[in-house]
């Protein structure tokens, strides 16, 4: 079946410095990637929407220079958290949609991000 | 009102019973994900529907669409089946999935 590779499953980093996490379609090609945040005993949170080749769609109340988004492939996002801060500290996952199949989802395993 | 709503929030079983975990929306779909998410945090997607009736091995799950209502069964339940189940919506009118705040299942041996 598909899967998405997400890495890195946990980082720590300081306050002020910037973290990258991707997402990379093994065995299909993603059209779409999308991009959740999820707190502590909540659902999945859209931060933002990228296509292939394009911009990013970030969702109301999303800083879009705090969180950059690149989808220069089919096969590769990579959400980077700039001069991350404590309160950036959750658990970010991805989900891909693949081209040939509109209505499927393959998420990855999500990155636990902590900044002290 | 939430547009997609789980019940029950959280569920304690058994080893060996039959689970059923409820989802109602209140929104045109395009499809109805169960999803499964592990104390680590990743999650799989069990099943994507758009009308009747899944079963993949313990698991099925079924869907009516005039009603708007979806059931996730666990038949024979055992402690690895404990996780967060998750209903998520494709809507009509978009691309992005609407989720339900998930349904925490523990299940004892």
């Amino acid at each position: 079946g598909a899967v998405v590779s997400q890495h890195p499953s946990r980082v720590i980093c300081k306050s002020g410095t910037s973290v990258k996490i991707e997402c990379r379609s093994l065995d299909f090609q993603a059209t779409t990637m999308f991009w959740y945040r999820q707190f502590p005993k909540q659902s999945l949170m859209l931060m933002a929407t990228s296509n292939e080749g394009s911009k990013a769609t970030y969702e109301q109340g999303v800083e879009k220079d705090k969180f950059l988004i690149n989808h220069a492939s089919l096969t590769l996002s990579t959400l980077t958290v700039t001069s991350a801060h404590p309160e950036d500290s959750s658990f970010y996952i991805c989900s891909a949609r693949d081209r040939r199949e509109f209505y499927g989802y393959t998420f990855g395993s999500g990155t636990r991000l902590t900044v002290v | 009102k939430n547009e997609v709503e789980q019940s029950p929030q959280n569920l304690t079983a058994q080893e060996g019973e039959f689970i059923t975990i409820n989802c109602s929306y209140s929104v045109g779909i395009s499809a109805l994900h169960w999803l499964q998410q592990h104390p680590g945090g990743g999650i799989v997607s069990l099943f994507m529907l758009s009308s009747g009736k899944k079963k993949h091995g313990r698991l099925i799950a079924t869907i009516n669409i005039q009603e708007k209502h979806s059931s996730l069964h666990i038949t024979a339940s055992h402690p690895r089946d404990s996780a967060v189940y998750i209903c998520a919506v494709l809507e009509t009118s978009g691309s992005r999935l609407t989720f339900g705040e998930g349904t925490q299942l523990t299940v004892n041996p």
